[in-house]
Parts: structure tokens; sequence; C-alpha cells
């Protein structure tokens, strides 16, 4: 069965803080990783990554994944307390006819001032 | 551009009700997806639809219909509704196996 595992579930951090956020994933068919941004309504998208080693970066985010061990990480450096939110993590396979998003359950970041 | 609705926002069934939760999308984007969200469990997929005239069954269908009514519209029915079922729906969209864009959510109580 298909899944993808975040950790930690909860982060508190204070400004200013540099954060790490990991997501490992077994996925049939594994096509891409991909990080959202959830606040208080809908994921937003942060990143999409489809090759091992190479950084996605912006701003103060940047992403990267390792396909041989099958894990991404999301770090976020300098955060503010805009940063705090629940931060998922989804793996895209090739199922279906288009990819389809298996989603971990999300790290919930509060950061304090 | 409102990009993905969603209709209602919030909605009260009591157990056995049916409802209709509604979603478009103006964007143009051939797939479109019906998740469920619920406390400690991630998003789930419920639905999707690759295309106008498609569906398909996600990881958690059961209790639930879609109609894609046209490339723009998605709707997700409630036959018959459980207390189980009481959740944040999401509706998603997508162009190409990529990003996916979500709307705002509908929370669903069911007593």
């Amino acid at each position: 069965e298909d899944k993808v595992v975040q950790s930690p579930l909860s982060l508190v951090v204070h400004e200013g803080d540099t954060v790490t956020l990991n997501c490992s994933y077994e996925v049939t068919n594994f096509r891409s990783l991909l990080w959202y941004k959830q606040e208080k309504k809908a994921p937003t998208f942060l990143f999409m990554l489809t090759s091992s080693g190479i950084e996605k970066k912006s701003g103060r985010l940047s992403s990267i994944l390792d396909k041989k061990e099958l894990f991404s990480i999301l770090n976020i450096t300098a955060t503010q307390t805009g940063d705090s939110a629940v931060y998922l993590c989804a793996g895209m396979n090739y199922g279906g006819s288009q990819g389809n998003l298996i989603f971990g359950k999300g790290t919930k970041l509060s950061v304090k001032p | 551009n409102a990009g993905v609705t969603q209709t209602p926002k919030f909605q009260v069934l009591k157990t056995g009700q049916s409802m209709t939760l509604q979603c478009a999308q103006d964007m143009n984007h051939n797939s479109m997806y019906w998740y469920r969200q619920d406390p400690g469990m991630g998003l789930r997929l419920i639905y999707y639809s690759a295309s106008e005239g498609t569906t398909d069954k996600g990881e958690v269908p059961n209790g639930y219909n879609v109609s894609r009514l046209n490339k723009r519209e998605f709707s997700l029915r409630l036959e018959s509704a459980a207390p189980s079922q009481t959740s944040v729906y999401f509706c998603a969209s997508s162009l190409l196996p990529i990003e996916q864009f979500f709307g705002p959510g509908t929370r669903l109580t069911v007593l």
C-alpha cells in the first residue's frame, strides 16, 4: 500500500530559527513529490520535485528529493510568524489516467515571535 | 479568474439526509478531484475525474457518488449521510499531472 510519512507531526520554533521538515514515501510507480502549505483553508502549492538531488528554492524555502532513499526535506530559513501553517507532502504516481496524490498527515509548524 | 470554487462553505446534515457538494473551476483543467480531510488523517482522495465523462474511485469512495457534469464542474453526492462523513471536503483541479489547485473547502457536519 502506498504511503507518505511526515515528521515531525508538529514543531514549535521562534522567529529567526531554521527548520527542516521530513517526508518519506513508498509510492508505486512514483512520479514526483509535492509540497503544499495549508494555512486556514485550501492547501497552496510550494514545490514539485521529480529529479533526485536538484534543490528547488523559493525565497527562504527550499526542498530536495532523494529518490534512492525515498525521502524529501523542506527547509525554511529565518522563519517568520507567517510561516505558521501545516505543511503537507504528497507523492504523485502514474496511477489512473493522471497523477494521483498520496498525502502525508502533515507537519504543523508554529513560529512564535 | 476565480480558480476553484466550492459550494456550500458549511453544511449541517442529519443522519440519512442527502446532499450534493458542488465544485467548479475556470482554469480549463482536464482533471478534477475530491478529497476529504480529517484531523490527524491528512487528505484522502475520494474520487477523481481525469477528463470530462470519466470518473474513478480513489482511496475512500464508499458512501459517495460523483458526476463530472462538464469540463468545469465536478459534484460529490452523499446519498445517505452518516456521522463518519463529518469532515472538510476539498475539490481540486489540475491541467497536467503536476500541481493541483484546491478550492476553499466545505465543512460538513453530520449529526
